[in-house]
């Protein structure tokens, strides 16, 4: 159980194009969510809190009209890359935490990753 | 920024036990200690976390010292599955929603 779901795996698009990344609680229910951005052989970066009904809270540096984020309901989130360009290639991660109580799981939830490549 | 302190890599034997240092010397009284591994391109996954007593799963068993100041991840017998970074993570409280800030992690491989 506690299982978050990420699609899509990877994507590849065109400079200027959009690309959405979908982040899915399947089995519970998620008021909030995370997305962390990861360049190669770097740790995790948070980028921004995704909260479910009311506007996400961006990390310091993270361009809000460039990465949008949307969390119209408790299962589903999704960051929208906005004019991609070459240099937001990265794997792209989303969290979250299910409710206190659940058996073997008192930590966050991480999706698969989505590695964006820009060309 | 992460409060914890880890060596950058590490080597194991296949069937040792491998033991993943932390140093999280400024750690609060409400701070626990979670670890995550992150195998090459997938998403972290969680291994363990403790508050001040030991702990263990049927993953890994998670040692902390007295003054709470370090802890060591042990994994006891370690597989060539088992090559990741290993994240040592310090965050308050048990429960709520305030997110994860990871480190650098510990590069732990795992060599047959």
């Amino acid at each position: 159980g506690a299982v978050v779901s990420q699609h899509p795996s990877r994507v590849i698009c065109k400079s200027g194009t959009s690309v959405k990344i979908e982040c899915r609680s399947l089995d519970f229910q998620a008021t909030t969510m995370f997305w962390y951005r990861q360049f190669p052989k770097k740790s995790l970066m948070l980028m921004a809190t995704s909260n479910e009904g009311s506007k996400a809270t961006y990390e310091q540096g993270v361009e809000k009209d460039k990465f949008l984020i949307n969390h119209a309901s408790l299962t589903l989130s999704t960051l929208t890359v906005t004019s991609a360009h070459p240099e937001d290639s990265s794997f792209y991660i989303c969290s979250a935490r299910p409710p206190s109580g659940r058996a073997n799981n008192y930590g966050y939830t991480f999706g698969s990753g989505t590695r964006l490549t820009v060309v | 920024d992460a409060k914890t302190t880890q060596p950058p890599s590490m080597d194991c034997a296949e069937g040792r036990a491998a033991n993943l240092p932390c140093n999280h010397s400024t750690i609060s009284g409400n701070e626990y200690v979670y670890w995550y591994r992150q195998i090459h391109s997938q998403g972290p996954q969680y291994i363990i976390h403790g508050l001040k007593n030991n702990e263990t799963n049927e993953m890994a068993s998670l040692i902390i010292t007295e003054d709470r100041k370090s802890s060591t991840l042990i994994l006891p017998h370690a597989t060539l599955r088992d090559t990741a970074v290993y994240y040592c993570i310090v965050r308050v409280g048990n429960s709520g929603n305030t997110p994860l800030v990871f480190g650098k992690g510990t590069r732990l491989s795992v060599i047959a």
